[in-house]
């Protein structure tokens, strides 16, 4: 068990470009999320995937984000015509959710982006 | 609704000291807790976890918290602080209807010699 990996770590791009990140689950997990955080606050939901299956997604993911998860393996986050504001860690954490049971998530060690 | 809130952003201690970090909840359901820990440019590790069993929580690196349903509560603490504690701690609550972690603010956590 490798633990949840992302890549980059860091990404550092001109407002306006196109981003996208990957995010390789702990193996067998079929719960995978998606967390943004930033400066001084603690991590906010932004969606997460059932297998394939994306279920939910906040408010916070507005339509220039979009997350897949193909074949409920690794997922992806792009973010499309990057802004200032989009300067955050975005953090992938997986688990494995049994049924009626409360699933421990895993965090990755975040990509950190930079719009300048 | 779900939230929390962590009573003070920034805590310092002596090592050796107790260590003691604190968080509200508020839930409409029976919460399921987490604290995790966060060192510098690294993502969140997992200190413990309340699920409705015993209320004192161990956790790892000798941490341990304790739910307190009158109190709404779930405060963190350490009987004596090391060097490598230093970290920001954040408390979460989980909604399973939602599959989604509520967490606080943070708390820094500075540890002096």
């Amino acid at each position: 068990d490798t633990g949840v990996s992302q890549n980059p770590r860091h990404k550092i791009t001109k407002r306006g470009q196109n981003v996208t990140f990957r995010c390789d689950p702990i193996s067998e997990h079929n719960r995978l999320y998606w967390y943004r955080q930033t400066l001084g606050q603690g991590p906010e939901f932004l969606t997460y995937f059932q297998n394939e299956a994306q279920l939910e997604k906040s408010r916070l993911l507005s339509d220039r984000f979009s997350a897949e998860r193909p074949k409920g393996s690794f997922s992806t986050l792009e973010i499309q015509r990057t802004e200032q504001g989009d300067s955050a860690m975005y953090l992938c954490a997986s688990s494995f959710q049994l049924a009626e049971a409360t699933d421990t998530q895993y965090f990755g060690p975040g990509t950190r982006l930079t719009v300048l | 609704a779900q939230s929390v809130t962590q009573l003070g952003s920034h805590v310092s201690v002596s090592e050796g000291a107790l260590v003691l970090l604190r968080c509200n909840y508020s839930s409409s359901v029976p919460p399921y807790l987490f604290w995790y820990v966060q060192y510098p440019n690294q993502g969140l590790q997992l200190l413990l976890k309340y699920t409705s069993a015993a209320t004192l929580v161990k956790g790892i690196n000798g941490f341990e918290a304790e739910f307190k349903k009158s109190e709404t509560s779930f405060h963190l603490t350490k009987p004596s602080a090391h060097m490598s504690d230093a970290a920001e701690y954040f408390c979460a609550v989980y909604r399973s209807t939602l599959g989604r972690l509520y967490f606080g603010r943070g708390t820094q956590l500075t540890v002096w010699p």
